[in-house]
């Protein structure tokens, strides 16, 4: 079975410096993994997804993330966050269920980012 | 492109009542799922619709319903409102081509849904 692990509830980090998110995953087969934001209040917003071709990933508003298979991790970074980078964040597996063509995704429980002034 | 989008944005309901919230996909995609949102915690998928036919399901009991029509627009409908339904409701929309599901979903906005 398919599974994510977000391994921070909490991150708080002040404005310019480096952001890391960590995701450690579990899958049956090579995975499709996804990171996605969710501003309060808002929906769910693609920042970047990994799907077994280049390892590191770059997202959007300067946000990518590396794929580790020998560590099973997807850990989510920025080089300097800013202000408005302040939301929740997903880490997210893709489970398919090939024989009836279903696609459904799982969620990790989230990481709330906080960004100090 | 246009995007993902629901309605209403909020809902309030009492114990008992039913529900039904609507999902308009994006442009271009031809299934959709929905994903229940508890408050605090992350998306747990309801079930994902593909040709008018439910495609998949998640750990939700029958009193959750939905709807595809042939503009791949979609409904969500809960029968016996419970309080624990109460939640933020997602709708997403992906591709599905042949047998291969694009494993790529945007979602809208979300309905917030409030059982008293």
């Amino acid at each position: 079975a398919q599974s994510v692990t977000q391994l921070d509830s909490h991150v708080s980090v002040s404005e310019g410096t480096p952001v890391l998110l960590r995701c450690n995953y579990s899958s049956s087969y090579s995975p499709s993994l996804f990171w996605y934001v969710q501003h309060p209040n808002k929906g769910l917003q693609l920042l970047l997804k990994y799907t077994s071709a280049a390892t590191l990933v770059k997202g959007i508003n300067g946000f990518e993330a590396e794929f580790k298979k020998s560590e099973t991790s997807f850990h989510l970074t920025k080089p300097s966050a800013h202000m408005s980078d302040a939301a929740e964040y997903f880490c997210v597996v893709s489970d398919r269920n090939y024989g009836g063509a279903t696609n459904k995704l799982i969620f990790g429980t989230g990481t709330l980012l906080a960004v100090q002034p | 492109e246009t995007g993902v989008t629901q309605s209403p944005t909020h809902l309030i309901k009492t114990r008992g009542q039913q529900v039904t919230l609507r999902c308009s996909s994006q442009s271009g995609h031809n299934t959709v799922s929905w994903y229940q949102q508890a408050l605090g915690q992350g998306p747990q998928f309801i079930f994902q619709y593909y040709r008018e036919e439910e495609n998949g399901r998640g750990n939700f009991p029958p009193r959750f319903s939905g709807l595809q029509f042939p503009n791949y627009s979609s409904e969500l409908n809960v029968n016996a409102l419970e309080l624990d339904d109460s939640a933020l409701y997602l709708c997403a929309s992906s591709a599905l081509i042949g047998m291969r599901a694009e494993d790529t979903q945007y979602f809208g906005p979300g309905t917030r849904l409030t059982v008293l």
